[in-house]
């Protein structure tokens, strides 16, 4: 069985502030995707990482797919109260027991304060 | 735009008495996911349609069955709800499995 540990849990900062979120497995992925989730609505697909090594960004996000294909990050910097929500992991693999499935991290719940 | 929608948004039903959620997309992807969220938890897949294939996970309880008449429509039955089946339930399509997934808005059910 994969797992996908997300941490922290919980992170809650003032505006301004630079985060980072992790996620690790001892399991390789064959792609990993970032949702955010803001309370009563799906998850939005934020990034998908497919190569070791990548790095994306997206505006203030940044997303790193580690060398070996087992971790990743998510680093906000100066963060806003709009970035406020569950930040999801979620890694998928091309073949497998979990082929066409998502493993996700545990979530980690945002709050930005003003 | 293309997308992922689920309807009703809200849902009350009363303990036992079966309720069906809908969803629906534009994206004429091949595969259909029914998940299972409760409170900031991640979601857990209940069943996925890999075209007219259905794949049950091992843990989904019975009383949760799913329909996929055509491409675009697909449904979750809950034949006797309980409390516990209290949860957003979410949608998720996908072009083939192992690509990326797009989530639909949810619908919140709440059993009496």
């Amino acid at each position: 069985t994969q797992l996908l540990e997300q941490s922290p849990q919980f992170l809650s900062i003032q505006e301004g502030e630079n985060l980072t979120v992790y996620c690790n497995s001892s399991s390789v992925f064959s792609s990993l995707q970032w949702y955010r989730q803001e309370p009563g609505e799906g998850p939005v697909l934020l990034v998908t990482v497919v190569t070791g090594g990548e790095v994306k960004k997206l505006k203030r996000l940044t997303f790193q797919f580690g060398d070996a294909r087992k971790d990743s990050s998510l680093h906000i910097t100066a963060a806003q109260t709009g970035d406020t929500g569950l930040y999801l992991c979620a890694g998928s693999n091309a073949g497998g027991t979990s082929y066409g499935k998502l493993t996700f991290g545990q979530g980690t719940i945002l709050t930005v304060h003003p | 735009d293309a997308m992922v929608i689920q309807n009703p948004r809200y849902q009350v039903t009363q303990f036992g008495k079966p309720v069906t959620l809908s969803c629906s997309q534009t994206l004429n992807h091949n595969v259909m996911y029914w998940y299972q969220q409760k409170s900031s938890q991640a979601p857990k897949l209940l069943f996925h349609y890999y075209d007219k294939d259905f794949n049950n996970e091992a843990d989904t309880p019975d009383n949760f069955q799913s329909r996929r008449p055509n491409t675009s429509f697909c449904f979750l039955d809950i034949r006797s709800p309980g409390l516990g089946d209290a949860a957003m339930y979410l949608c998720a399509t996908s072009r083939d499995r192992a690509f990326e997934q797009f989530f639909g808005p949810g619908t919140r059910l709440t059993v009496l």
